[in-house]
């Protein structure tokens, strides 16, 4: 069974980067058909796909947000990782990781973290 | 990018009814159409998939039909547990974009 659990700071400051990681356990992240994403909710909203990276370590980012985004993976300790810079109080959200799985073609999200929420705040 | 319209937005229902959620794409999108059921504090679960391949471990209460721009959710008899936030997403192109929720409420 996959599990994934984000970790990071609760509280950003504006301006500040916002860096959060998610660490995989269950399946490696260098395997399989995976793409491992990002995706945020803020309070009472709907959701938003932030951007992903692939096993072989290409990204795809959201245009809306991709001059401040950036998603790494350590496939030595099984984690990927989210920054986003200068970040402002819109950027306020529950922030959830997640597995795409590609097989037959299709992508869709079929395991998340249970989310962190990060408040923008000075 | 792509724009995904849900309707209606929030709707109320007694338990073994039928309920219809509908999602429409700003452009055609084949069957990349996934659902999902978020219950509050809680991640999104994923309930369907191309349009309409049941998640394992779902009820098979919920079904999804469509292709194109139209696709529906469709839960045949309603459950007190099914009481959620409904989102549909395309995953036809990047950015991958939700539409905006329908909240399901038990009478």
């Amino acid at each position: 069974q996959v599990q994934l659990q984000e970790s990071g700071p609760g509280l950003v400051k504006p301006s500040q980067t916002l860096s959060l990681t998610c660490t995989v356990s269950g399946g490696s992240i260098s395997s399989g058909n995976y793409y491992w994403s990002w995706i945020r909710q803020p309070a009472g909203k709907g959701l938003e796909w932030i951007g992903r990276i692939y096993t072989s370590g290409s990204t795809t980012y959201n245009p809306s947000l991709k001059s401040r985004v950036t998603i790494s993976e350590d496939t030595s300790k099984n984690q990927f990782s989210l920054k986003l810079s200068s970040v402002t109080a819109a950027d306020t959200a529950m922030y959830y990781c997640a597995r795409e799985n590609d097989n037959l073609g299709h992508d869709r999200s079929d395991y998340w973290g249970q989310g962190t929420l990060v408040t923008v705040s000075s | 990018d792509i724009q995904m319209t849900q309707s209606p937005s929030s709707l109320s229902a007694a338990v073994g009814h039928r309920v219809t959620i509908t999602c429409r794409a700003s452009q055609r999108i084949s069957s990349y159409l996934n659902w999902y059921q978020q219950k509050p504090g809680k991640a999104p679960n994923l309930l369907i998939y191309a349009a309409s391949s049941l998640q394992s471990g779902v009820p098979s209460r919920f079904s999804g039909s469509g292709s194109g721009t139209d696709f529906t959710l469709t839960i045949s008899s309603l459950q007190p547990e099914d009481s959620a936030t409904y989102y549909c997403q395309q995953s036809y192109k990047t950015p991958y974009t939700f539409g905006q929720g329908t909240k399901l409420e038990i009478k």
